[in-house]
């Protein structure tokens, strides 16, 4: 059984451009939630995605926007980036909607950082 | 605002003891609540969850209490190893707004001394 990856691993981008991180889900899960982790901070959710739609958002602007896939991967964009948007990025997955929760997978993180 | 509160950043404690680790929270809203464990470099992993009908949950070494009128919860570890050494988060959730996500509170660095 596969876990959940993330790539890429690091990536450095500078402030006002456009980035896209990956996330595949552990096999059998549908749900993916999104979260960002600033440093010294715990991880802050961001939105969640159910069955290629947009399940429930936290308090993030729309520039984060997401996607979901058929096969549940699932996709992060961050447009106009922002020196505040360096951070880890932590995807998770679940076999199901709020009652799993404790089942939540986390994957290894992207650390975006932004010059 | 922090609806979910860690207020000590470390604890280090002797191999073989207890370890407490606590969270404290304001939303009264929550219902369920986790710990996760987190190596360097590794995405955290659940550890233990309890829900608010419960005051207690035990698996292993870990247990976790809550305390509902203080808004209060903590995990403790017995005995601790070294392998325990880890940052752990607390986390908490309205199951039936599930779809808000898991709060986390700022974690607590956990050093198991030989």
């Amino acid at each position: 059984e596969t876990g959940v990856t993330q790539s890429p691993t690091h990536l450095i981008k500078t402030r006002g451009q456009q980035v896209t991180l990956r996330c595949s889900s552990q096999s059998g899960h549908n749900t993916v939630s999104w979260y960002q982790q600033a440093l010294g901070q715990g991880p802050q959710f961001i939105f969640q995605y159910y069955r290629e739609e947009e399940n429930g958002r936290g308090n993030f602007p729309p520039r984060f926007s997401g996607l979901q896939f058929p096969n549940y991967s699932s996709e992060l964009n961050v447009n106009a980036l922002e020196l505040d948007d360096s951070a880890l990025y932590l995807c998770a997955s679940s076999p199901e909607l709020a009652g799993a929760l404790h089942e939540q997978f986390f994957g290894p993180g992207t650390r975006l950082t932004v010059l | 605002d922090q609806q979910v509160k860690q207020n000590s950043p470390s604890l280090s404690v002797q191999e073989g003891r207890i370890s407490i680790l606590n969270c404290d929270y304001t939303n009264s809203m929550f219902d369920y609540f986790l710990w996760y464990k987190k190596y360097p470099a590794e995405g955290p992993t659940f550890l233990i969850s309890i829900s608010s009908i419960k005051d207690k949950n035990e698996d292993g070494r870990f247990t976790v209490f809550l305390n509902k009128s203080a808004k209060h919860l903590s995990l403790h570890i017995v005995p601790s190893q070294p392998g325990d050494s880890a940052v752990y988060f607390c986390a908490a959730s309205n199951l039936g707004g599930g779809a808000d996500g898991l709060t986390f509170g700022k974690g607590t660095h956990l050093i198991i001394q030989p």
